[in-house]
């Protein structure tokens, strides 16, 4: 088993939509979540964080935590074709690095 | 404000070589990362650093070597370049605080070894 599944998708919505994209870790002990989009070609960017359960609003973005399911989300909402990207789930165990997933390809359709 | 740096952006190198992968921050940050991103394998971590002088393995560190004299700098050096070893390499960096664990990527390397 993977320590952060992701499903690789793609995930397509229309434009307008929300997205959903979902994310399973598998160690317990995991404090420190992040959401992190990667455009084809480039570098992966931090667009949230997460430490406690429940929502985290930042804009377009919420990210949900359920440490009970071992599960995280990430919802963009006005979903536009700037969103098409790759997004990693990744998890912060102990106090070293971060582990990610493999990532869920988006893509918006205009 | 430059952040992160990562030098040189593209590689190009022999079977057999050694290279070197630069990675340079300016945010004093305590932690520093080398990972590799490959399709259908995800970014891996190759090694990290806690501080100047203080190195650990990643899950992928065999063939490569990390020093980390200054805080600023974390260079990464495959011994003896095998073409397993072409990937896209990125160097990230954290604050050593515990009021934030959040990471930040550089520019990223490719490197092909023929």
């Amino acid at each position: 088993q993977k320590e952060v599944e992701q499903n690789s998708g793609p995930l397509s919505v229309p434009e307008g939509a929300i997205a959903s994209l979902n994310c399973t870790y598998s160690d317990r002990g995991s404090q420190s979540f992040f959401w992190y989009r990667q455009y084809s070609g480039k570098s992966p960017e931090l667009i949230m964080s997460i430490y406690s359960n429940g929502d985290k609003e930042d804009g377009r973005f919420t990210a949900q935590l359920n440490k009970a399911s071992q599960y995280v989300s990430l919802l963009i909402r006005d979903s536009q074709p700037s969103d098409s990207a790759t997004y990693l789930c990744a998890v912060l165990t102990g106090r070293r690095a971060l582990t990610f997933g493999s990532g869920t390809r988006l893509q918006v359709q205009p | 404000d430059a952040g992160i740096t990562q030098s040189p952006r593209y590689k190009i190198t022999e079977t057999g070589r050694q290279v070197t992968l630069m990675c340079h921050q300016t945010w004093s940050h305590s932690y520093m990362f080398w990972y590799r991103q490959d399709l259908g394998h995800g970014l891996r971590l190759i090694y990290y650093s806690a501080a100047a002088d203080i190195t650990d393995k990643g899950e992928v560190s065999d063939g490569y070597v990390v020093s980390r004299s200054k805080t600023e700098n974390f260079p990464l050096t495959l011994e003896s370049a095998t073409r397993s070893q072409t990937s896209v390499y990125f160097c990230a960096s954290r604050s050593g605080t515990s009021a934030s664990y959040e990471q930040y990527f550089g520019p990223g390397t490719r490197l092909t070894v023929t």
